[in-house]
Order: C-alpha cells, then sequence, then structure tokens
C-alpha cells in the first residue's frame, strides 16, 4: 500500500548478500514484519522486529530498524537460488489490520 | 504450529456461477480471519475482516454481496464469490489471527480462481 514503499525489483548474484528496503509512514506498530512469497503460494513469515529494537539477526537474516527514518532493512546473507522470491515488509495498523508494501521481487542468478 | 490450509487451491469456473472458497485454521482457534486478493505482480489487498460468529468488515470498494463471508467457527471461514465473471478471477489469500505478537496473523497457501 501507499503507506509502506518498496523498490521494485532486486537482482544478486549467488552467493552474494541481498539488501531489501523498506520505509513506512506509521509509527505506532509495535511490529514489522517481512514476508516471502514463492510463486503461486501464499506469504510465508521470514522474520519480524520488535518496534524497540535496531537488529535482529536470524540465521542469514539480518532486520535493520531505523524508527527515526522509519525505515527497515532486509538483508539475506549468502543468497541462494532458493531465495528467489518476492519479499513484503509489513506491519499492523491501530486497527489490527496488516499494511503490505508493493513487495519487491529478488531474483537471483548464478 | 499455526497451519492454515485453504480449499481448493484452484478452480475454474463459468461466468455466473458461484465458487466457495474455504480456509481453515489446523491447530489453533482463529477468532479473526482475513480475505485477501491478490492481482499479479501486486501487493495484498485487504477484502474483509471476519470475527468467529459476527458478520464480516468489508473494506471500502468490496461487494458485501457478490464476496459472501462465513466464520462460523473458530476453525473454518469461508468465502463465496457469487454469480463470478472474468474479471473476479485472482488469487485468493486467507489468514487467521491473532497469534502472540501484535496480531499476528497465519496466512493460507492461496486460492487460484479463474472464471471463463
Amino acid at each position: 500500500g501507499e503507506d509502506v514503499e518498496q523498490s521494485l525489483f532486486l537482482s544478486v548474484r549467488e552467493g552474494d548478500s541481498s539488501v531489501i528496503n523498506c520505509t513506512y509512514t506509521d509509527s505506532s506498530s509495535t511490529y514489522l514484519y517481512w514476508y516471502k512469497q514463492e510463486p503461486g503460494a501464499g506469504l510465508q513469515l521470514l522474520t519480524y522486529i520488535f518496534s524497540n529494537m535496531d537488529m535482529k539477526q536470524d540465521q542469514r537474516l539480518t532486520v535493520l530498524l531505523n524508527k527515526k527514518d522509519k525505515h527497515l532493512s532486509l538483508r539475506i546473507a549468502d543468497t541462494q537460488t532458493g531465495d528467489s522470491a518476492i519479499y513484503f515488509c509489513a506491519y499492523t495498523d491501530s486497527w489490527g489490520k496488516l499494511q503490505f508494501g508493493a513487495g519487491t521481487q529478488v531474483v537471483v542468478t548464478p | 504450529g499455526a497451519v492454515v490450509s485453504q480449499h481448493p487451491s484452484w478452480v475454474i469456473c463459468k461466468s455466473g456461477t458461484s465458487v466457495k472458497i474455504e480456509c481453515r485454521s489446523l491447530d489453533f482457534q482463529a477468532t479473526t480471519m482475513f480475505w485477501y486478493r491478490q492481482f499479479p505482480k501486486q501487493s495484498l489487498m485487504l477484502m474483509a475482516t471476519s470475527n468467529e460468529g459476527s458478520k464480516a468488515t468489508y473494506e471500502q470498494g468490496v461487494e458485501k454481496d457478490k464476496f459472501l463471508i462465513n466464520h462460523a467457527s473458530l476453525t473454518l471461514s469461508t468465502l463465496t464469490v457469487t454469480s463470478a465473471h472474468p474479471e473476479d478471477s485472482s488469487f485468493y489469500i486467507c489468514s487467521a489471527g491473532p497469534g502472540t505478537r501484535d496480531n499476528e496473523q497465519f496466512f493460507g497457501p492461496g486460492t487460484r480462481l479463474t472464471v471463463l
């Protein structure tokens, strides 16, 4: 949605790191999420970060949150072909509804 | 845990017919279920929110008489697309909650509807 902005496309070589960026407008959410969607499938929750944290690391995934700038990023280390998918950042608004970005399509090339 | 299923995974129907899509929470009780629609290469658009035992709340611009939602139990919600037309062809995704984090939602695998 327009409250959450993401770049639409990212191409990365296998083995390199991927960084997907997201900016949002509503700072009231307690948690911010990253979802992964593979072709023809539903959304899989990849990771999340609590709004009072700056960083969270979960295996190959690193989430950085800059609350002042309302900027969220997802770094995938050692990107693999299986990481090719669309990645959505999201947060729950004050009505309890998930607000999604438009999604970033990540293409991993050999 | 927190598994949500949808049935069918895909369906093709003729214009004018009605199609029912089921969304089930398999291992938890979902007091709230959400229905989304996704067009190709676009984000998810929330259609409606349903709470068990009460009427669904539809988002602006979504026709409640066309997209009938029933949430009769804590594990099942259904979306019926009535008198389907080709423009209703889309990917429909449900989610169920709440989870433990900030109204967390668990997503189903989606249903691809094609109306001929």
